[in-house]
């Protein structure tokens, strides 16, 4: 049961690449979520999807975009990516999503670097 | 803006030792609450979730909620240096997803 799988693990890029983050979930769920950890910060929402066919704006949404490809799949794309998005990523995913009693589980995290 | 907040430690303990963890919450209308625990380099991984007003025992975990003060807690009984890890407090608040604390770090000394 691979639960929430993300690609790739690592990334190092130049400032003005683009580049997209795979996510993947195997458990059915109905909500998936991007977000992005820095030291000090905790974890930040970028992106969410409720449902299949919709997506939201996070907490720090600038410099991304999103697309839920299906159920199982929700993309992040960096379109001209700066040394500020250098970061944890991870995808998360719940049965439900706003206001619901299901938890989100995580996928392993993406480590980005931008130079 | 709604809000969770966690005192970001570090938290120190002796083996052993009961470790307490806080949070407060800003809304009101949260829910749902969850405590995830993070190994240095890895995913948060979820421990406990809490609904109602009271106490929550899972082995030597107990979450605790306190919805007319907007707080609450975990307790590591028995705390393991296996249990040294960041912790992060998250409430369900509805027409948003999870909000998340920023951690508190906790180590246990053997």
């Amino acid at each position: 049961n691979a639960g929430v799988t993300q690609t790739p693990k690592f990334q190092v890029l130049k400032t003005g690449q683009s580049m997209t983050l795979q996510c993947a979930q195997d458990m059915n769920h109905n909500s998936m979520y991007w977000y992005r950890q820095d030291p000090g910060m905790g974890l930040r929402l970028i992106y969410y999807s409720a449902s299949e066919g919709t997506t939201d704006k996070g907490e720090v949404p600038n410099g991304y975009n999103v697309s839920r490809l299906n159920k199982r799949e929700f993309s992040l794309r960096l379109e001209s990516a700066a040394p500020s998005q250098t970061s944890v990523y991870f995808c998360a995913s719940s049965i439900t999503g706003t206001g619901g009693r299901q938890p989100q589980h995580f996928g392993d995290g993406t480590r980005l670097s931008i130079l | 803006q709604k809000e969770v907040e966690q005192n970001s430690g570090p938290l120190s303990v002796p083996e052993g030792a009961i470790a307490s963890l806080n949070c407060t919450y800003s809304d009101r209308g949260s829910q749902s609450f969850f405590w995830y625990r993070q190994y240095s380099g890895k995913s948060p991984e979820l421990i406990m979730s809490i609904y109602s007003n009271g106490d929550k025992e899972d082995g030597r975990f107990t979450a605790q909620l306190n919805k007319a003060s907007q707080y609450v807690s975990l307790l590591i009984r028995d705390s393991q240096p296996s249990d040294s890890a960041t912790y992060l407090c998250a409430s369900n608040q509805a027409g948003t997803a999870l909000i998340f604390g920023k951690g508190t770090t906790l180590s246990v000394s053997s």
